[in-house]
């Protein structure tokens, strides 16, 4: 069965970096995109970005250019979330998800969660 | 980018109600319309693809509609496992947007 496992919860301090991983298991890993969606405490679903497994494309949404990085790991099925200069607004659970990458295109599978806490 | 507008942002029903939540596109988005439901600490599931297509395993009481920029998700008989928040998120080559989601409860 399809499964995305996201490492665990994290503290940082303002200014920092977190890197939030998601290892896949279940199907072919570069077949798929992987998407990062985040959702502060209390708030709505925010799209972050895609990765795709096949070529490493990426596509971020623009709110976070230039403080986001996505890569995979093909050998060990793995995609990482890299997001850099945390601020207090980041403090949010960070989801990996199935992207697919055909004619229909939908978040199917999804990781549990990852909190991230930005606190002085 | 697109904005998709969600409506309403709340709303409260009875068991076994019609329940009706509607999002629009800033612009023509055709079919590119998926609807998720998300309960309290836990991830979103996928109900609703390309507009109108139930996902797997997902009962039959949900269902949606909708081309263009106008879509409706529906729950045709509210049942209590339905209590959840529900987030329309549309779809294009590059990006990906959500509405800002409804919170259902039972009245």
């Amino acid at each position: 069965q399809v499964q995305l496992e996201q490492s665990g919860a994290e503290v940082k301090k303002p200014g920092a970096s977190v890197k939030v991983s998601c290892k896949a298991s279940g199907y072919s890993f570069s077949t798929y995109r992987i998407s990062w969606v985040r959702q502060a405490p209390g708030q709505g679903l925010e799209w972050m970005g895609w990765i795709s497994a096949y070529n490493g494309n990426t596509n971020y949404a623009q709110k976070l250019q230039g403080r986001v990085t996505m890569t995979t790991d093909t050998s060990t099925s793995t995609a990482y979330m890299e997001l850099r200069s945390l601020r207090s607004d980041d403090t949010a659970v960070y989801y990996c998800a199935r992207d697919s990458s055909g004619w229909e295109q939908f978040f199917d599978y999804w990781g549990q969660g990852t909190l991230v806490t930005v606190s002085s | 980018d697109i904005q998709m507008t969600q409506s309403p942002s709340s709303l409260s029903a009875s068991v076994g109600d019609r329940v009706t939540i509607t999002c629009q596109a800033s612009q023509d988005i055709s079919n590119y319309l998926n609807w998720y439901q998300q309960k309290p600490g836990k991830a979103p599931k996928l109900l609703i693809y390309d507009a109108s297509n139930l996902a797997t395993g997902v009962p039959s009481r949900f269902s949606g509609s909708g081309s263009g920029t106008d879509f409706t998700f529906t729950i045709s008989s509210l049942q209590p496992e339905d209590i959840a928040t529900y987030y329309c998120q549309q779809y294009d080559r590059l990006f990906r947007t959500f509405g800002q989601g409804t919170k259902l409860e039972i009245k």
